[in-house]
């Protein structure tokens, strides 16, 4: 069992407000990713981290932004959810070269 | 940029039959590592077999076992001796320089009784 916790698992979200998905894990692992990723579909990398203080953003366009103030603790937030924001967000973490470990992920719905 | 194709939206097999899933990636880079990670409906992702690049030796796990192609850029997934069990998503990944992960679109399993 991987020591990788997102809440909430689902949430449903009305137009116009401000969310934020969290994202713990306690391996101490450096690297950080967002995946967002309809139901049986690709996972579509949305944000990632090397470290502390460190965010890129990844392939897909994506209006939220993240943040990496404890290695511990990469959280998701999108100002303004919109309909097109419903999805399925999946964080990993790993270190190099090595497996990732997933999250259960947060299934959101805004209307 | 480095980019996982996975070219079977879907397959199926007969229980206790062996699948091959395919996968390509396409870089310049020489040394990176290759994934298999297993989706169950409803459960969390987690990986099948790793392959690094510059190992020769094709990469085994029980009943997995991968087709490294490295000159082909191919890097396929054999499922022997199927179960249930088995049924789910599986994606192909793609990590270079201990950068992003990248993944292919995946390949629906369906295990038939």
């Amino acid at each position: 069992e991987a020591d990788i916790y997102q809440t909430p698992r689902y949430l449903v979200i009305g137009t116009g407000k401000k969310i934020t998905l969290e994202c713990s894990q306690t391996m101490g692992h450096d690297k950080m990713y967002w995946y967002q990723q309809d139901p049986g579909m690709e996972l579509h990398l949305i944000h990632y981290s090397y470290g502390v203080n460190s965010t890129e953003k990844g392939d897909l366009s994506s209006e939220s932004t993240v943040s990496r103030i404890r290695t511990e603790h990469f959280p998701l937030t999108l100002e303004s959810a919109r309909p097109s924001h419903t999805s399925q967000y999946l964080c990993a973490s790993r270190e190099s070269d090595t497996e990732a470990f997933f999250g259960q992920g947060t299934r959101l719905t805004v209307v | 940029a480095q980019t996982v194709t996975q070219s079977q939206p879907e397959m199926s097999v007969q229980e206790a039959e062996t699948v091959t899933l395919s996968c390509t990636y396409d870089t310049s880079e020489s040394d990176y590592y290759l994934f298999w990670y297993k989706q169950p409906p409803s459960r969390q992702m987690i990986l099948v077999i790793r392959q690094e690049a510059y190992k020769q030796q094709n990469a085994t796990e029980n009943r997995f076992s991968v087709n490294f192609q490295k000159a082909a850029k191919s890097f396929s997934l054999k499922i022997s001796d199927s179960q249930l069990g088995d049924a789910a998503m599986y994606f192909c990944a793609y990590e270079w320089g201990a950068q992003k992960l990248v993944f292919g679109q995946g390949t629906r399993l369906t295990i038939n009784p």
